[in-house]
């Protein structure tokens, strides 16, 4: 059964930064796209960033650009957010996706349980 | 504001069918495969229907999917009511050169 389990999420003050983490198992990881999503408080869902599997292509939500970056270690089946410069906006559940295909597409197949960020001073 | 349009409730008794529709534009919908996800209280979002129509393994046959121009719609019929939760639909967007989200639909079972 595939596994995603995100870990680095918590409490920081605005402007801060954080990185999270989200192991993958139980599936070939190079061969898939991974996105980041998450849901703010009563909120939706927002995607925030993805990349393919070769971590050759990026792409991000325009909420976030400049701010997180998103990478992956095939070799340690790792997929990471960098996130800096964080405001209170940032606060949601994230959530690491698998994608079914290669390259981002949107049909994520399965999910992680969710890591919390609380931006807040 | 989302990309995709969700009306935000549904509601139906057991038993019934009920449709849940997703609207977007040329950018996304009507280029790109459309997926639906549903969504527990507090519980991660699972994939119900790919690529417009496609259930994964495990899914019940009483959803099913469809995609007509710049819109997709999900079907589920027979209503249980386990089948109370938040379902939101999701599209590559190549304008935004990202995925987008519906604002989802909280459906009751009454």
């Amino acid at each position: 059964e595939v596994q995603l389990v995100e870990s680095g999420g918590g409490l920081v003050q605005p402007g801060g930064s954080l990185r999270l983490s989200c192991a993958a198992s139980e599936f070939t990881f190079k061969l898939y796209a991974m996105s980041w999503v998450r849901q703010a408080p009563g909120k939706g869902l927002e995607w925030v960033s993805g990349i393919s599997g070769s971590g050759g292509t990026t792409d991000y939500a325009d909420s976030v650009k400049g701010r997180f970056t998103i990478s992956r270690d095939n070799s340690e089946n790792t997929l990471y957010l960098q996130m800096n410069n964080l405001r209170a906006e940032d606060t949601a559940v994230y959530y690491c996706a698998k994608d079914g295909q290669w390259l981002v597409q949107g049909g994520l197949d399965y999910w992680g349980q969710g890591t919390l960020v609380t931006v807040s001073s | 504001q989302s990309v995709l349009t969700q009306a935000p409730s549904a509601s139906g008794t057991p038993g019934q069918r009920v449709t849940i529709s997703c609207s977007g534009s040329s950018s996304n919908i009507g280029s790109y495969s459309v997926n639906w996800f549903h969504q527990l209280p507090g519980t991660a979002p699972k994939l119900l229907i790919y690529s417009n129509n496609q259930r994964p393994s495990g899914v019940p046959d009483r959803f099913s999917g469809s995609k007509s121009g710049t819109s997709a719609s999900l079907a589920i019929s027979g209503l249980q009511s386990e089948d109370e939760a938040d379902y939101y639909c999701a599209a590559w967007d190549d304008s935004l050169n990202g995925v987008v989200f519906g604002g989802g639909t909280m459906l009751t079972v009454l």
